[in-house]
């Protein structure tokens, strides 16, 4: 199994206030992805990076920011939770040398904003 | 933006029956992938095709490329009680050195033993 590891695994939290969900990886991988995964929606792209310092959006990044100081670590956040944004959280990471695609995810963080 | 279409959404079979889904889409994609979700983890890659008209098995798992590239198909022969998950196609798009993955919505396989 690849070595990613997501904190927290759950979180409840309140309208408004501002949620860091965190990415860690012992791969060394250049590549790193968050998705939400919501009923009907399969898993959907927020923001995605491929390098250190390197971050780009993906197809629903409104209301989350991404930060990747290290190539361990990929965080998101979300600057003032709203209801919309209760999902589970996955973080994936891939490695272009193991074949095009090969994404391999982390275990999720369940999000609920009440 | 690019959709997959996934069908069915779900199916209730018996033990032992194999399984048939399918994955369309209105883009080509060169690199299509499956990936299975076990209940409470994260998804789990099962096959990945780089070439259209591609047949590739992984044990039970049988997945095809589609000739036009704009589809996708996952078999499970003889089902098992372990086989109970989320099954989602993906297709791979690129932009300069960066893949994205666009999921479909899932098929909910339940087995009956």
């Amino acid at each position: 199994d690849a070595g990613i590891t997501q904190s927290p695994r759950h979180k409840v939290t309140e309208t408004g206030t501002p949620v860091t969900l965190r990415c860690h990886q012992t791969e060394n991988h250049r590549y790193m992805y968050w998705y939400r995964q919501d009923p009907g929606h399969g898993l959907r792209l927020i923001h995605y990076s491929y390098g250190v310092k390197d971050t780009d959006k993906g197809e629903v990044s409104d209301g989350y920011s991404v930060s990747r100081s290290k190539t361990e670590d990929f965080l998101l956040t979300l600057e003032s939770a709203t209801s919309s944004q209760t999902s589970v959280y996955f973080c994936a990471i891939s490695d272009p040398g193991r074949g095009p695609g090969t994404q391999y995810f982390g275990p999720g963080t369940r999000l609920t904003v009440l | 933006g690019q959709q997959l279409n996934q069908s069915p959404q779900s199916m209730f079979i018996q033990e032992g029956e194999d399984v048939s889904m399918n994955c369309t889409s209105s883009s080509i994609f060169n690199t299509w992938l499956w990936y299975k979700q076990d209940p409470g983890e994260g998804p789990v890659l099962l096959i990945a095709l780089y070439k259209a008209g591609e047949l590739t098995s992984n044990g039970r798992l049988t997945a095809q490329f589609g000739i036009t590239r704009k589809d996708s198909f996952l078999n499970i022969s003889a089902s098992i009680p372990s086989d109970v998950g989320i099954y989602f196609c993906a297709g791979l798009t690129t932009s300069g050195n960066t893949g994205k993955l666009i999921f479909g919505q899932g098929t909910t396989l339940q087995v009956k033993p």
